[in-house]
């Protein structure tokens, strides 16, 4: 699977967008991005993903650039709720290698 | 549907105890996995499981024991608990493949 880099903190206003970015300049034509949160003390929740297309979901939107080598999960209207760990994986759909969740983004929804 | 449930949320084991810890899916899927999360780090793979009857090493295997014999069950089992083994379980399913896995709400393990 791709390596992902993601800032490890952002903050936001709430009821603003919230624009978390991962950068995957190795990725590779048959890698999708997938985009994970965890919030405080809970397992994880899967989010979105996509390959080259953008994707819209009730959760978020997600952004990839043409040249694929970044992307950026967009939740419109967060809410405090919103406040946890966000994280980008890249790997191959289907791909019998297992998840591999790395550090992440801290993302916080301030009031 | 309640999705992935684990058991129990909580437990405290004393150094060299034995316990079992169950997580049940109702989603019927095939693919059924536990991970390890320590303060501040993020999740291991410990065992999964592509199916019932089947079992497979994941990232960090050592000190641990699973078995999936029902589809909707996978426990996990520590035989001689140490503290190295203090950390957040989270068990998680998927339909086919890991790429879309479900997770349940976490167990809460300090060993003494």
């Amino acid at each position: 699977d791709a390596k992902t880099t993601q800032p490890p903190s952002m903050d936001c206003a709430e009821g603003r967008a919230a624009n978390l970015p991962c950068n995957h300049s190795t990725i590779s034509g048959n890698e999708y991005v997938y985009w994970y949160r965890q919030i405080h003390s809970q397992g994880p929740q899967y989010i979105i993903h996509g390959l080259k297309n953008n994707e819209t979901n009730e959760m978020a939107s997600l952004i990839i650039t043409e040249d694929r080598k970044s992307s950026t999960l967009i939740l419109p209207h967060a809410t405090l709720r919103d406040t946890a760990v966000y994280y980008c994986i890249v790997r191959v759909t289907g791909s019998a290698r297992q998840l591999t969740f790395g550090s992440g983004t801290q993302l916080t929804v301030l009031p | 549907n309640a999705g992935v449930t684990q058991t129990p949320k909580f437990r405290v084991l004393k150094t060299g105890q034995s316990m079992t810890l169950l997580c049940a899916q109702d989603m019927n899927h095939e693919y059924m996995y536990w991970y390890r999360q320590d303060p501040g780090m993020g999740l291991r793979l410990i065992h999964y499981s592509v199916g019932e009857g089947t079992t497979a090493k994941g990232e960090v295997p050592d000190g641990y024991n699973v078995s999936r014999l029902k589809k909707q069950n996978f426990l996990l089992g520590l035989e001689s608990a140490a503290p190295s083994q203090t950390s957040v379980y989270f068990c998680a399913s998927s339909w086919r493949g890991p790429d879309t896995q479900y997770f349940g709400p976490g167990t809460r393990l300090t060993v003494l």
